[in-house]
Formats: structure tokens, sequence, C-alpha cells
């Protein structure tokens, strides 16, 4: 069965400051892996996906995330935050085989402080 | 630029009363969901739908009900709501499609509902 954890359920960084969004899956089969986020009173809107291509995604905002096989991980860094930056972040999995479902993280919400 | 969308934004009921939380997307996409989500909390899925006539419940058991009349369009309906119904009911859509273009599911901008 497909699960997706997210370490830290709050992060708080100062502006300019690296950022690391957790993400670790579960997946008995190759993944496809999404970073959505989710700025206050709106939905949510994708960030950046893994479809089996390259191992480095790039995505909006300046993010990019690197998913390791071996470590079952898709993480989320960013070099340098931006007060734009702050929001709520979801990792989801689906698998290849039956993609039509989607699991979503707990989620991490971003402060930046200036 | 995804184009779905979902009215009311924002409503405050009291309870026992009916209502019908709208969304539609103009993409053709032939999947739609319905996703439950609490303040600060992960998104639960409570219904979804293949296609015309097809709906499905979710992970999360909910007392409302969705129909699939047209492509485009997905309604949930509490028939009494309860302020236990108090949450964001976010609507989502994907396309049938495999491969790496055609997973991703593009959000509605949510309904907060307010049962009093």
């Amino acid at each position: 069965a497909q699960s997706v954890t997210q370490l830290g359920s709050h992060v708080s960084v100062s502006e300019g400051a690296l950022v690391l969004l957790r993400c670790n899956y579960s997946s008995s089969v190759p993944p496809y892996l999404f970073w959505y986020v989710q700025y206050p009173n709106q939905g949510l809107q994708l960030l950046l996906k893994y479809t089996s291509a390259a191992t480095l995604v790039k995505g909006i905002n300046g993010f990019e995330a690197e998913f390791k096989k071996s470590e079952t991980s898709f993480h989320l860094p960013k070099p340098s935050a931006h007060m734009s930056d702050a929001a709520e972040y979801f990792c989801a999995v689906s698998e290849e085989t039956s993609y039509d479902k989607v699991i979503f993280g707990p989620g991490t919400s971003l402060s930046v402080i200036p | 630029e995804a184009d779905i969308y979902q009215t009311p934004r924002y409503l405050v009921i009291g309870t026992g009363k009916k209502i019908t939380l709208e969304c539609s997307q103009t993409m053709g996409h032939d999947k739609m969901y319905w996703y439950q989500q609490d303040p600060g909390m992960e998104l639960h899925l409570i219904h979804y739908s293949y296609g015309v006539n097809s709906t499905e419940k979710g992970d999360l058991s909910s007392e409302s009900t969705v129909s699939r009349i047209r492509t485009e369009h997905f309604p949930l309906t509490l028939e009494s709501a309860r302020p236990s119904h108090t949450s964001q009911y976010l609507c989502a859509s994907r396309s049938l499609n495999g491969g790496p273009g055609g997973n991703e599911q593009f959000f509605g901008p949510g309904t907060r509902l307010t049962v009093l």
C-alpha cells in the first residue's frame, strides 16, 4: 500500500536561508511523485512532479526536487527562501499501475521570517 | 492554467439545511475528485468519478453525495448540514490519459463551509 510521510508539520526559516521540506514514500511499484503548494484560502497548485524521467525535477518558483529510489525520498530543497514561499506544502504519490488514486502526505507549513 | 471552478467560495449555513457545492472544469477531464480538508491538515478523499454516471466513495466516510451527469460538472450535496461538516472542500480533476503528462490533478480554489 502506498503512504507518504512528511517530516516536520511546521518549518520556519529566515528569508534567504536554505529550505528543506522532507518527503518519504512507500510504494511497491514505481511511483509518480508530486509536490503541491497551497496558499491561504486557495486550492492546491502543482509545484513539480516526478514521472520516471530525470531524477532531478525542476518546478515553479525556483523549487526543484530529487528522487532517490534507494532512500524512497523526494525531498524539496530551495537554496534561498523568499517571503512569498510561505505556504502549506503537500507531497503526494500515485502508482503507475493505479495512478488514478493519489495519496497525499499530511503537509508541511512553511513560515519565512523577514 | 487550470480551469476548474468551485462555487461558492465561502458558505455559512444553519444546521439542517440542504446544500450543494458546485465544481466545474473546462479541460474535458474524465476523472474528478472531492477532498475534505480541515485547516492545516491533510486532504482526505471523500468521492471520485471516472466519468459520466460513475461515482465512487473515497477513503474517508462522508455523509455527502455526488453526481456526474455531465463530464464537466461534479456537484457535492449535503442533505442536512451539521456542524461536524464544517471544513474546506476541494474539487480536483485529472486526465484519464496515462504517461508523464497525464497524472497530475488540477485543483479548484475550494469551498470553505461553516455550519452553525
